[in-house]
C-alpha cells in the first residue's frame, strides 16, 4: 500500500495567492483529516470528512480555508487569499470508521510544508 | 472533551538505557484507543504503539511499550534500549468520538 499521498511536499508562495493542497488517503479508508502544525499550536485538526461529507470544520480558522472531497480516493485544502501566518505544515491522514478492530488508527501523509512569503 | 496532556515538552535519555514518557487523558466515553505517535525530524507521523482501553494487558512492539493505568487516565510510553533513531517527538493520542492529540514530548537520545 502506498500509504496517504500529499503534494506537493513543499509550496513557497506569495502573500495573497491562492494555494492548493492536495492529499490522496489509503485505499478503503472512509474517513479523511486535515491538521495543520506550527511551533506556536501544535497539531491542530482543521476538518474531517467521512464517507466524503464533511463532518466537523469547526477547527477551520477563517473563511480563507476551504476543503472538499469530492471522492473517496482524493481531497483538496484549498487558501485564498493566504497570509504570511499560513505558514504551516498541513498533514493529511486517513483511517476506517467505524474502528475495524484498529482503533480508527489515524494514518499520516509526509505533509506539505508551506511558506508564504 | 476529551483532552490529552503531555506534561514533558522535553526529555532526554542515555544511549542504551530506558526512558518512560508521561500521557494523561480525560474522556467521558467508555470504548476508546490510546495512540503513540513518533515524528522524527522528517515530519513523518508514524505510528509507534496503540492500546485498546477495554483490554487490560499493557500493549508491546517490540523495545516500546507502554504503562495503561485506566482507573487513574494515564498512559505512559516505555522505550527499552534507547538509540540514536528514537530522537523525535512524541505525540499521545486518544480516540473515542473524536481524535485528540497531547501537545508532544521531545526525545533527545545522547550518544
Amino acid at each position: 500500500d502506498a500509504g496517504v499521498i500529499q503534494s506537493p511536499r513543499h509550496e513557497v508562495t506569495e502573500m495573497g495567492q491562492e494555494v492548493t493542497l492536495r492529499c490522496k488517503p489509503i485505499s478503503g479508508h472512509n474517513s479523511l483529516f486535515w491538521y495543520r502544525q506550527t511551533m506556536m499550536r501544535g497539531l491542530e485538526l482543521l476538518i474531517y470528512f467521512n464517507n466524503n461529507v464533511p463532518i466537523d470544520d469547526s477547527g477551520m480558522p477563517e473563511d480563507r480555508f476551504s476543503a472538499k472531497m469530492p471522492n473517496a480516493s482524493f481531497s483538496t485544502l484549498k487558501i485564498q487569499p493566504s497570509e504570511p501566518r499560513d505558514s504551516a505544515v498541513y498533514f493529511c491522514a486517513s483511517s476506517l470508521f467505524p474502528a475495524s478492530g484498529e482503533g480508527d488508527t489515524q494514518y499520516f501523509g509526509p505533509g506539505t510544508r508551506l511558506t508564504v512569503l | 472533551a476529551q483532552t490529552v496532556t503531555q506534561s514533558q515538552p522535553e526529555m532526554s535519555v542515555q544511549e542504551a538505557e530506558t526512558v518512560t514518557l508521561s500521557c494523561t487523558y480525560d474522556t467521558s466515553e467508555s470504548d476508546y484507543y490510546l495512540f503513540w505517535y513518533k515524528q522524527p525530524p522528517s515530519r513523518q507521523m508514524i505510528l509507534v504503539i496503540r492500546q485498546e482501553a477495554y483490554k487490560q494487558q499493557n500493549a508491546t512492539e517490540n523495545r516500546f511499550s507502554v504503562n495503561f493505568q485506566k482507573a487513574a487516565k494515564s498512559f505512559s510510553l516505555k522505550i527499552s534500549d534507547s538509540q540514536l533513531g528514537d530522537a523525535a517527538m512524541y505525540f499521545c493520542a486518544s480516540s473515542g468520538n473524536q481524535f485528540y492529540f497531547g501537545t508532544g514530548t521531545s526525545l533527545t537520545v545522547i550518544p
